[in-house]
């Protein structure tokens, strides 16, 4: 299977910053990974999809790039309701595999 | 309203059975590929079960393959997951996900809890 290493696992950053987190797959996936958020007691969110593109009604400040093994979620300027638990899944092959999880708090 | 109603979980025994029921309404269900993904508690995603529209592909993780069956009736709008040989592990939230033709997990269910403990 497909292993996919996200990091950092956790990270704390302020209203406005810029934040990065990086997704590794063990093997080349092309740009079929996504980009999900999840807030306690909810179901996940899909933010980006195909790597790098914006799942309806979903915030500009969000953004993907990355293709083949390595991939990144850029949140340009942190807004309060951003602070959760985000996730990338390749959709390359099965099984599918999630990132560990990165979980964005707030400083 | 596109919607995704998961139920069957239940308490159950290590060794013991149990199935998963999805209903689903509000698009074309026979279209679309379906997950299921689960969450223990406190831990992250784990994608568990994979079905194709017409049940022709079919994909397990590596920890439930051979113990669990993904299946669907399309004629019933309804996705199942077929639970056996359960263990303390498999202990989770279970959701029910739409695919959108390779475009990402769009719609997902509220989950439903199975426990294995003796």
């Amino acid at each position: 299977a497909i292993q996919m290493t996200q990091s950092p696992s956790s990270l704390s950053a302020s209203v406005g910053d810029r934040v990065t987190i990086i997704c590794r797959a063990s093997q080349a996936i092309r740009n079929d990974l996504g980009w999900y958020q999840q807030k306690p007691g909810e179901a996940p969110k899909l933010l980006i999809y195909g790597a790098s593109t914006l799942q309806s009604g979903v915030p500009s400040r969000f953004s993907g790039t990355g293709s083949g093994t390595d991939f990144s979620l850029t949140i340009s300027r942190l807004q309060p309701e951003d602070f959760a638990t985000y996730y990338c899944l390749q959709n390359n092959i099965f099984p599918y595999t999630f990132g560990q999880g990165t979980k964005l708090e707030i400083k | 309203e596109v919607q995704l109603l998961e139920s069957g979980g239940a308490l159950v025994q290590p060794g013991g059975s149990l199935r998963l029921s999805c209903a689903a309404s509000g698009f074309s269900f026979n279209h679309y590929l379906m997950h299921w993904v689960r969450q223990a508690p406190g831990r992250g995603l784990q994608w568990v079960s994979g079905i194709g529209g017409k049940s022709g592909v079919i994909g397990y993780a590596d920890s439930v393959q051979g113990r669990f069956a993904i299946a669907r009736d399309n004629d019933k709008n309804s996705l199942f997951l077929q639970m056996s040989s359960l263990r303390v592990e498999d202990t989770a939230l279970y959701y029910c996900v739409r695919d959108n033709h390779g475009d990402g997990m769009d719609v997902w269910g509220q989950g439903t809890t199975v426990i294995v403990s003796s």
